[in-house]
């Protein structure tokens, strides 16, 4: 079974530019979540997803970042403008959907970096 | 809220040793879920153990133990006999209650085994 997948797994911008990240769930995995870990920082979550809505989104920093969803399979993270404190490795995991807390499974991360 | 603190920031033991990788949390909720997670130089998160509040029994999986203390609020990870391959940052997290499916993560410990 494939795991989480993301892609890409570097990109290197400018200040001011548009990038877009995407994650693909462990096949069947209605949960999907992203977090981010700036250099020296904690892992802190930015959202969660139940198949195509936002369940939680309190960790997105600003309305820089826009998350999809549609169909309820692969997300996208679009962060727009970018800016230098943007840089860190971006973490999608995804979960089963239960009702209870399940384990979530981890992609590569995407790491970023803002120049 | 809830939190995490890994106090331990690097670690260096040489191979063979046992080493014991430190967790502290904090969480007023009475149902809560802990993990810990791998992250080898590769940078994927691997999971590891997760064991929710109501179950205190230590786990021992190989050359892997856990610890789970609720009277200290700790879960402590132990390896013994260290492998050069056991290098890595490894995350202690925390999610359940109010804080929902969001997981919380510790700043990390960094384990290097040399040989």
């Amino acid at each position: 079974e494939a795991g989480v997948t993301q892609f890409p797994s570097h990109s290197v911008i400018e200040k001011g530019q548009t990038v877009t990240l995407r994650c693909d769930p462990i096949s069947g995995h209605d949960n999907l979540y992203w977090y981010r870990r700036v250099m020296g920082k904690e892992i802190k979550f930015l959202l969660h997803f139940v198949k195509e809505s936002k369940q939680d989104e309190s960790g997105m920093p600003n309305n820089r970042f826009l998350a999809e969803r549609t169909g309820g399979t692969y997300s996208t993270l679009k962060v727009q403008p970018a800016e230098l404190e943007d840089s860190g490795v971006y973490f999608c995991a995804s979960s089963q959907l239960t009702g209870l807390i399940e384990t979530q499974y981890f992609g590569p991360g995407t790491r970023l970096l803002v120049l | 809220a809830q939190k995490v603190t890994q106090a331990q920031t690097e670690i260096s033991v040489v191979e063979k040793e046992d080493v014991t990788l430190d967790c502290v949390y904090e969480t007023r909720d009475t149902t809560y879920y802990l993990f810990w997670y791998k992250q080898p130089p590769s940078g994927e998160l691997v999971f590891l153990i997760r064991r929710n509040s109501f179950d205190e029994q230590n786990e021992i999986s190989g050359r892997y133990s856990w610890n789970f203390q609720k009277s200290t609020s700790s879960f402590n990870f132990t390896i013994t006999a260290s492998q050069v391959v056991d290098s890595a940052v490894y995350f202690c997290a925390l999610s359940g209650g109010n804080s929902g499916y969001a997981l919380n993560f510790g700043k990390g410990t960094s384990l290097l085994v040399t040989p």
